[in-house]
């Protein structure tokens, strides 16, 4: 098993310009997440997916939006990148919300 | 979300001392939580759980403990190595608030 997967593994974008970060997960888990990880700042929450076919919103929102495509990817996407969502990305998963969740290795993003 | 926090960002050691990183939280009904490591360059893994009808929970030299009294967990690391260095999280069962978590270094 792979796990979970993200794609690209390094981007750098010019302010303006749109993206999609890319997550699969081969566990059959439920729940899906994205992080931003800032020095200093810790894990936080952009959006999240409790089970196929719902998302929400989680701490940090603004300037993104996800798509749940089936149970296994959950997509990122950034319409209109700004400098201060240079940061790195990781996509996590877990069988429900409950319950611990396994990570994929990141995506580094620069915005310049 | 729930406010989960550590006490110290970094903690130092020297290779083969223990090892203690504490976490506080706010909600008494906080019935799960979950240690996670984070390695440089890489994504958190877990590493144990403990739930709120436990007091201690023992893994492969890691030991988590509970204090429900004072809202405090901790997780102890026995003879810490360099393969130990990473920045450890505490998490709350049902948030998916992590924290800015503590870096441990383990110096030779």
């Amino acid at each position: 098993n792979a796990g979970v997967t993200q794609t690209p593994k390094f981007q750098v974008l010019k302010t303006g310009q749109s993206m999609t970060l890319q997550c699969a997960q081969d566990m059959n888990h439920n729940s899906m997440y994205w992080y931003r990880q800032d020095p200093g700042m810790g894990l936080r929450l952009i959006y999240y997916s409790a089970s196929e076919g719902t998302t929400d919103k989680g701490e940090v929102p603004n300037g993104y939006n996800v798509s749940r495509l089936n149970k296994r990817e959950f997509s990122l996407r950034l319409e209109s990148a700004a400098p201060s969502q240079t940061s790195v990305y990781f996509c996590a998963s877990s069988h429900g919300l409950h319950n611990e969740q396994f990570f994929g290795p990141g995506t580094r993003l620069t915005v310049l | 979300g729930e406010n989960v926090g550590l006490h110290l960002p970094t903690l130092s050691v020297q290779e083969g001392d223990n090892s203690i990183i504490n976490c506080a939280y706010s909600n008494s009904a906080s019935d799960y939580f979950i240690w996670y490591k984070q390695e440089s360059g890489k994504g958190p893994q877990f590493i144990i759980d403990i739930r709120s009808n436990m007091d201690k929970r023992q893994g492969q030299r890691v030991t988590v403990l509970l204090n429900k009294t004072v809202k405090h967990l901790s997780l102890q690391i026995a003879a810490t190595q360099p393969g130990d260095s990473a920045v450890y999280f505490c998490a709350e069962r049902g948030s998916q608030t992590f924290g800015k978590g503590t870096m441990l270094l383990v110096s030779p």
